[in-house]
């Protein structure tokens, strides 16, 4: 099984400020990487997937990047609406496995 | 807008059996395969099943195989997991999703979830 590694757990963050979100693989997953954001008391909501690709009606400061093992979710500017819980999610090998989660906290 | 809504969860004892559903509405659902996904509380995301949309592929999580069934009615709409021999280890939300892979195309499943259902809570405990 391919295990997901995020880092940080924990990611304090300003308004406004830009927040980098990795995500690696215990072995090459291509460009078959996924994003999720999870708000409180609700479904998870898809953001980017084949690792580079913004999802229907995402808004542009979301940005993914990477190949193979080592991946990127980048927020350029956040919102207030950005603070949650971020899950990476491999989609290239059976069976799909996520990642541990980063929660993106008000600094 | 596409809307996925599970039913079936609540409290049952270790070894017991229990049947989630999920209603789909908003979509061609016979053209598109489906998943299931838990979250245990407090915890990360899980896949547990998934389907093609012409029900010729299955696959499961290695936790859940040969107690767990992945099951879909193309003319009611519903996808079914049913879930027999249960574990305190599978307390969790379920969340059926949709898959974009559909019908015509060159892929089964593309294994991303868009969008997810807000899910039926399953309480195994004694």
């Amino acid at each position: 099984e391919i295990v997901m590694t995020q880092s940080p757990a924990t990611l304090s963050v300003s308004p406004g400020e830009r927040a980098t979100l990795a995500c690696r693989a215990s072995q090459s997953v291509s460009s078959k990487l996924t994003w999720y954001q999870q708000k409180p008391g609700q479904a998870p909501r898809l953001l980017i997937y084949a690792a580079s690709t913004r999802a229907t009606g995402i808004p542009a400061r979301f940005s993914g990047s990477g190949s193979g093992t080592e991946f990127t979710l980048t927020i350029s500017s956040l919102q207030s609406e950005d603070f949650a819980v971020y899950y990476c999610q491999q989609h290239n090998a059976w069976p799909l496995t996520f990642g541990g989660g980063t929660k993106v906290e008000i600094k | 807008q596409v809307q996925l809504v599970e039913s079936g969860g609540g409290v049952v004892q270790p070894g017991g059996s229990l049947r989630l559903s999920c209603a789909a509405s908003g979509f061609t659902f016979s053209s598109y395969a489906m998943h299931w996904v838990r979250q245990a509380p407090g915890k990360g995301l899980q896949w547990v099943a998934a389907m093609s949309y012409d029900t010729s592929h299955k696959y499961y999580a290695e936790s859940v195989k040969g107690r767990f069934t992945i099951s879909r009615d193309n003319s009611k709409n519903m996808l079914y997991l049913q879930m027999n021999s249960l574990r305190v280890e599978d307390t969790a939300v379920y969340h059926c999703a949709k898959d974009p892979a559909s019908v015509g195309q060159e892929v089964i499943l593309y294994n991303w979830f868009d969008p997810w259902g807000q899910g039926t809570l399953v309480t195994v405990s004694s």
